[in-house]
C-alpha cells in the first residue's frame, strides 16, 4: 500500500537556520503531495501542495518540489523563525479516499 | 468563518463508559474523515465519508462506530471506552475525496 516517510525529529534549529524535512513516498501512479503544519494546540492546516511531477508548492516562505525519480517532496525554507515551531506532516493522496500522512516532524527554532 | 469545528476539546472518560464526538463542517464539503492522533504515528484515519449517506471503515475502526447525520455533521462514537483509546482525535472534511483537506482543533481524550 501507499506510505510517506519522514525524517524524524525534533530539527532544532537557530533562527534565520536553512531548513529541510526529508520526505519520501511509496505509491503507485501519480498521487497529489501535501505538506501540513500543525502548531500546538491546534488541528492541522495546509502548507502546501503539489499535484504532479516537478511541480513545486510553495507558502510562507517554505518550498517543496514533486520529485517523482526520487519519490520525494522535501520541504525547505530559506530562513525560519521562531513562529515556525510546529509539528509538519507530508501526506499524500493517490485517486483514494484517504489522505496517507507520515509520522510528522517536530521543527524548534530558537532565538 | 467557523470551518470544521469538534466538540467537546477535553474529555475523560473512565474504562467502559460510552461517549460521542461531534464534528461540523460549515463549507458545504462532501466528504468528511475521522482521524487520531498519537506520539511517533502520525495521523491514521479511523473512518470516512465520502458523501451524505455513506460511512466507511480507514486503517483502525475497531471500538469505533460513526454517523453521518447530514451533510453538515459526522459523528464518532465510542460504545465502550478502553485505555488504548487514549489519543487526540480529529475530525476533518474536504471538498471531495483526494481534495485539500480541513482540519478541526481536535479533541484530547483521555480513557482511565
Amino acid at each position: 500500500g501507499d506510505s510517506v516517510t519522514q525524517m524524524e525529529g525534533p530539527v532544532t534549529l537557530s533562527e534565520e537556520a536553512f531548513l529541510t524535512i526529508n520526505c519520501t513516498y511509496t505509491a503507485t501512479g501519480y498521487p497529489s503531495l501535501f505538506w501540513y503544519v500543525q502548531y500546538p494546540g491546534e488541528g492541522l492546516q495546509l502548507l502546501l501542495k503539489a499535484t504532479k511531477a516537478d511541480d513545486k508548492g510553495s507558502n510562507k516562505g517554505f518550498e517543496a518540489t514533486y520529485r517523482k525519480e526520487t519519490t520525494s517532496f522535501h520541504l525547505e525554507k530559506g530562513s525560519v523563525q521562531v513562529s515556525d515551531s510546529a509539528v509538519y506532516f507530508c501526506a499524500l493522496n493517490n485517486a483514494g479516499n484517504m489522505l496517507t500522512f507520515g509520522g510528522g516532524t517536530r521543527l524548534m527554532v530558537k532565538p | 468563518n467557523a470551518g470544521v469545528t469538534q466538540t467537546p476539546k477535553f474529555q475523560v472518560l473512565k474504562t467502559g463508559q460510552s461517549m460521542t464526538l461531534q464534528c461540523a463542517q460549515d463549507m458545504n464539503h462532501n466528504s468528511m474523515y475521522w482521524y487520531r492522533q498519537d506520539p511517533g504515528m502520525g495521523l491514521r484515519l479511523i473512518y470516512y465519508s465520502a458523501s451524505e449517506g455513506t460511512t466507511d471503515k480507514g486503517e483502525v475502526p475497531n471500538g469505533y462506530n460513526v454517523s453521518r447525520l447530514n451533510k453538515r455533521e459526522f459523528s464518532l462514537r465510542l460504545e465502550s471506552a478502553a485505555p488504548s483509546q487514549t489519543s487526540v482525535y480529529f475530525c476533518a472534511s474536504s471538498e471531495r475525496t483526494g481534495a485539500e483537506a480541513f482540519f478541526g482543533q481536535g479533541t484530547r481524550l483521555t480513557v482511565v
